[in-house]
């Protein structure tokens, strides 16, 4: 069966600390992983995706298929990054995509 | 630049009524979700589809039901709604493939009294 477990309900850092948003999974085919966030009164976005290998906002994400995570990562915490975080499971095919509980990090001044 | 509609922001209905929430999406997209929205739950799946008149169970169908006659548009039905199904309800659409991401509606509060 999928799942995502994010361990931490809440996250709340001092701008400038590094953050990182723990995931982790159970699936057992090839996984696709994604980060969404959706900041205050807006729609749930991508963050951004595994395949990419990229940075978005200075983010960060790397798959680890040992430990079956995907932390997501900054290594300077902004006012501007306090939201709600969701990591997010498509299983091989594309098909289906389930979603863990969320993080609510909150970057204090 | 909105790409997926859902038809209400707020609902509120009587226990016990059928309740239909719409969702349309102009992307082409193969795959549409429902999800309900809860603190301290995230967002679970009730059902998807990926194809006209196909759908899937998720992980909480129960109470529930989904239409899809048209590959734009994805129904969510509540055939006798109940309190504990006040949520907020989100609509998601992607391609299938490698990479795609979801595309979500505004979502949907509804509150059932």
């Amino acid at each position: 069966a999928q799942r995502v477990t994010q361990p931490e309900k809440l996250l709340s850092v001092f701008k400038g600390a590094p953050v990182e948003l723990k995931c982790n999974y159970s699936y057992s085919g090839s996984p696709e992983l994604f980060w969404y966030v959706q900041y205050s009164r807006q729609r749930l976005q991508l963050l951004l995706r595994h395949i990419s290998r990229e940075s978005i906002k200075g983010f960060t994400a790397d798959l680890n298929k040992g430990e079956t995570s995907f932390h997501l990562k900054k290594p300077f915490a902004q006012e501007e990054d306090s939201a709600m975080y969701y990591c997010a499971l498509t299983n091989t095919g594309g098909f289906k995509t389930i979603f863990g509980a969320g993080t609510r990090l909150f970057v204090k001044a | 630049d909105v790409k997926v509609t859902q038809s209400s922001r707020y609902l509120v209905k009587r226990t016990g009524e059928k309740v239909f929430l719409e969702c349309v999406q102009d992307m082409d997209h193969e795959n549409m979700f429902w999800y309900r929205q809860d603190p301290g739950l995230g967002l679970r799946l009730i059902y998807f589809s990926y194809d006209v008149k196909m759908k899937e169970k998720g992980d909480i169908p129960e109470g529930y039901s989904v239409s899809r006659e048209k590959k734009e548009r994805f129904s969510l039905i509540l055939e006798s709604a109940s309190t504990n199904q006040t949520s907020m309800y989100l609509c998601a659409s992607r391609f299938t493939g490698t990479g795609g991401e979801a595309f979500f509606g505004q979502g949907t509060r509804l509150t059932v009294v």
